[in-house]
């Protein structure tokens, strides 16, 4: 079956700082791999997907990259953190192509930016 | 502008009592209608799916409905339970190649004991 990994689960970073998130998916080949920011009162948020490795579409322009160094694995990154980044972070996973739309989403990882 | 709207905002009910989730649509194309339910700290999971010509959908205690012409969707729990409590999130899909996924803000649900 597969699985869907995010760490840290929480983490706290002062403003200015860099960040990475790592999200790595077991069990499945070549997904499409999905970021998506939650902030409180608003919906999903998709930030960046990708189809493969090293190819990223970004959605929203914004002070995050993201990067697919290999077929599972996906990270996000940034280099200062701002307060608005705050937030809860999911990735997911979908097929690669066709399908429903159906996302299987990771456990998230709470970003405090203080 | 394609939206997805979910009332209601939140809502507290009685273990053993049902209720009604309801998610308004202004997305078209049209593809499929989501049901997602999210634990606190989770990421969400999918319920059920609804597509054009689908009416109802049970998943259990779950019943999800579609009225595509109004477009509009509810998601009825029936005999909540404590475990009911979550975010429960609406997504639409667009139809044609690109597919997008437009989602709602949620309801979140209280069971209380």
């Amino acid at each position: 079956s597969q699985t869907i990994h995010q760490w840290p689960a929480t983490l706290v970073q002062p403003v200015g700082s860099p960040l990475s998130l790592e999200c790595t998916v077991e069990g499945t080949s070549n997904p499409n791999l999905y970021w998506y920011r939650q902030a409180a009162g608003r919906g999903l948020q998709l930030l960046f997907y990708s189809v493969g490795i090293g190819q990223i579409s970004s959605e929203v322009p914004q002070n995050l990259s993201a990067s697919r160094p290999q077929d599972r694995q996906f990270i996000l990154s940034s280099k200062k953190l701002l307060l608005s980044d705050s937030g809860f972070y999911l990735c997911a996973w979908s097929v690669l192509a066709g399908g429903t739309g159906l996302r299987f989403f990771g456990p998230g990882t709470r970003l405090t930016v203080l | 502008k394609n939206q997805v709207e979910q009332s209601p905002q939140s809502l507290i009910i009685l273990e053993g009592k049902n209720c009604t989730l309801q998610c308004n649509y202004t997305v078209s194309p049209f593809s499929n209608l989501r049901w997602y339910k999210q634990d606190t700290g989770r990421g969400p999971v999918s319920l059920t799916i609804m597509t054009f010509s689908e009416n109802t959908k049970s998943n259990g205690r779950y019943t999800a409905t579609l009225d595509a012409d109004t477009k509009q969707s509810s998601l009825h729990i029936t005999a909540s339970q404590l475990s009911d409590s979550a975010s429960y999130i609406c997504v639409v899909r667009e139809g044609g190649s690109q597919g997008n996924l437009i989602f709602g803000k949620g309801t979140k649900l209280s069971v209380k004991p």
